[in-house]
């Protein structure tokens, strides 16, 4: 079956450090997007991809990075963690347009 | 002023009860409607699709999309306590690409 897979699970790291998520998903969609979760804001939009190559910000992009190499993988990058990035993390992706999202079970980031 | 609003709960039912979900939203060029259910410590998985007005039904389940409103509903039936998750509502413009969220709503079902 097909799948989107997040790793690692859970993550403790310490301010200023450099931080990778990986994203791996075998549906062969064109679409992939990063999301943090985090109470009293629900889901909110990081950066997203359309293709390989293509990456774009979404509404909370500053501090986050992310590349698009092939079609299965996107990883986040947190060039320099803060604290105010603690939060939980998914990954999904969708076929096309106004098709759903298929999500991973999210990476759990601690940063102290 | 968000663009989706949804109660966030916490919301507390008894087994067997009707339950309602609801979300309002502001854009009017919404056409893509979703509900997606959260267990605790997993990612949301698609629950309803729909992207006409009216109802759609799957099982114990019933979306409903009002726009001439910009109201969405959930109502769930005969409530098991496997019902108990965190509900969002999604919504897309066409050919957007994009999905925005509402915040979530907290449900418990007790037995």
């Amino acid at each position: 079956d097909a799948e989107i897979t997040q790793s690692p699970r859970h993550k403790i790291t310490e301010t200023g450090r450099q931080v990778t998520l990986a994203c791996h998903q075998t549906w062969n969609h064109n679409n992939m997007f990063w999301y943090r979760q985090d109470l009293g804001h629900g889901l909110r939009l990081i950066h997203y991809s359309y293709g390989v190559q293509d990456t774009n910000k979404g509404e909370v992009s500053d501090g986050y990075s992310v590349s698009r190499s092939n079609t299965e993988d996107l990883p986040l990058t947190l060039e320099s963690a803060a604290s105010s990035q603690t939060s939980v993390y998914f990954c999904a992706s969708s076929e096309t347009s106004n098709q759903p999202q298929h999500f991973g079970d999210g990476t759990r980031l601690s940063i102290l | 002023q968000k663009e989706v609003e949804q109660d966030p709960g916490p919301l507390s039912v008894p087994e067997g009860a009707i339950v309602s979900l609801n979300c309002t939203y502001s854009n009017s060029a919404f056409q893509y409607f979703m509900w997606y259910r959260q267990y605790s410590r997993k990612g949301p998985e698609l629950l309803m699709y729909t992207y006409s007005s009216g109802n759609k039904e799957d099982g114990r389940f019933t979306a409903q999309v009002d726009k001439s409103s910009k109201y969405i509903s959930l109502f769930i039936r005969d409530s098991q306590p496997s019902d108990s998750a965190t509900y969002l509502c999604a919504m897309e413009v066409q050919g957007a690409q994009k999905l925005v969220f509402g915040q979530g709503t907290r449900l418990t079902i007790n037995p």
